[in-house]
């Protein structure tokens, strides 16, 4: 089976500009939740979804949503970008969170920089 | 709200020696897991601990749960340089979200 892949890689934004960050997940998962990583934070979690509702948000501020789609690919969107959003955001699918089995599998992110 | 700790920040071991790091939840948990991060890579799962006691071993890697499931472990016998990472602890309350530690990073020296 692929992985999960993450699109786009790398991103380049100005502040006040928005951006639109896509994952697909491993087939046949229908768990994705998306992560925010930075050195000074450590991983923190956004928003996790299952069969199109989302069912946990982290403690991140309303410029920061996303959604999921019937093929469980995801997006999430960040509008008026601020300096401090630069960061990895990683991506994780799992098979279904009410299974004890709920491994997470890690797309390689988009690094997005905020200048 | 729920937080998770590990300790320590950083771990620098000559090969061959081992190295152990420790993860605190401050609520019990339902579960929880372990993931390697290799510098310029994303976090890999490790393994997932659910019952309280429980002792698991991969090969050079032995990871244990605590008996009020609020507290775990990783312990590795022998570093390798293969080995080097940052090793992640995630905790999570049944129907909640998981909670990342901030991670051990180890660095072995050949």
């Amino acid at each position: 089976k692929a992985g999960v892949t993450q699109t786009p890689r790398y991103l380049i934004k100005t502040r006040g500009q928005q951006v639109t960050l896509s994952c697909s997940p491993i087939s046949g998962h229908r768990s994705v939740s998306w992560y925010q990583q930075t050195p000074g934070q450590g991983l923190q979690f956004l928003f996790e979804y299952f069969s199109e509702t989302q069912r946990n948000k982290g403690n991140f501020p309303g410029r920061f949503s996303g959604r999921q789609f019937s093929n469980s690919r995801s997006e999430m969107n960040v509008s008026t970008l601020e300096l401090g959003d630069s960061a990895l955001y990683l991506c994780a699918s799992s098979p279904d969170p009410s299974d004890r089995t709920d491994t997470q599998y890690f797309g390689p992110g988009t690094r997005l920089t905020v200048l | 709200g729920q937080q998770v700790m590990q300790i320590p920040q950083y771990q620098h071991v000559q090969e061959g020696e081992d190295f152990t790091t420790y993860c605190n939840s401050s609520t019990t948990l339902s579960n929880i897991q372990w993931y390697k991060q290799r510098p310029g890579g994303h976090p890999v799962f490790l393994i997932q601990l659910v019952k309280s006691g429980e002792v698991k071993k991969q090969k050079r890697l032995t990871f244990q749960f605590g008996e009020a499931k609020k507290n775990s472990s990783l312990h590795i016998t022998a570093t390798q340089t293969t080995d080097v990472g940052t090793y992640f602890c995630a905790g999570r309350v049944y129907g909640q979200n998981f909670v990342f530690g901030p991670g051990t990073r180890l660095s072995v020296l050949p």
